[in-house]
């Protein structure tokens, strides 16, 4: 069974210092896209990022980056100099491809509170 | 603004009343979801319809009632709720498998 782990239920920091997210996954797929989300207190999800299981680069946007390593089932989020509005909540997801199908069935992790503190 | 709207944003309703939740995409997605977000709970997905058909429903209580009239509109109507189903409801939609989810701000719903 597919399933995601955020081992972080909450993380405080204080602004500029740099933050890593950790995300651990399970699939007995071969072929799967894992996502980050940010939940800011307005409630609607962000898209941050989504990654395909082929695709081992890790990824650098602005002062976020990510580190996926298929060996280690793990997909971390990395938030370089902190800032005030990177406070939310942080989501990874996983999603199977399900043969025949044309949607998602996304799992969320049960997601990590970061707080940055000014 | 992520192209998902829903509404109402909050609503309070006793444990006999009848409401009904919107959300409204004008993307041109052929999934839309239901998600349930409960306090120190991980989204839970609810139902979804894939090309206006309910293709996932998983073992939600049937005070829970989906509905989607077309493309662009998905109804969650409810009744008979209890304190319990008190949480906040999101509605996405996505193009196609893999691709990214667009969500509503959701609607945060208490049960009194």
């Amino acid at each position: 069974a597919q399933k995601v782990t955020q081992a972080q239920t909450e993380i405080s920091v204080v602004e500029k210092e740099d933050v890593t997210l950790d995300c651990v996954y399970e699939t007995r797929d071969t072929t799967y896209y894992l996502f980050w989300y940010k939940q800011p207190p307005s409630g609607e999800l962000v898209f941050l990022i989504r990654r395909n299981s082929f695709d081992e680069q890790n990824e650098i946007s602005g002062r976020y980056s990510w580190n996926f390593q298929k060996s280690t089932s793990s997909f971390n989020f990395t938030i370089t100099a902190s800032q005030v509005v990177d406070s939310a909540v942080y989501f990874c997801a996983l999603s199977e491809v399900e043969g025949g199908t044309s949607y998602d069935k996304v799992i969320f992790g049960p997601g990590t509170s970061l707080s940055v503190i000014p | 603004e992520t192209g998902v709207t829903q509404t109402p944003r909050h609503l309070v309703m006793g444990m006999t009343n009848k409401k009904s939740l919107k959300c409204e995409q004008h993307l041109g997605h052929n999934a839309m979801y239901w998600y349930k977000q409960s306090a120190k709970k991980p989204l839970e997905l609810m139902f979804v319809y894939s090309l206006e058909e309910r293709v996932e429903n998983n073992s939600v209580p049937s005070r829970f009632s989906p509905e989607c009239p077309n493309s662009s509109h998905l109804f969650l109507h409810l009744h008979t709720l209890q304190p319990e189903d008190s949480a906040l409801y999101l509605c996405a939609s996505s193009q196609e498998r893999g691709r990214r989810a667009f969500f509503g701000q959701g609607t945060r719903l208490t049960v009194v």
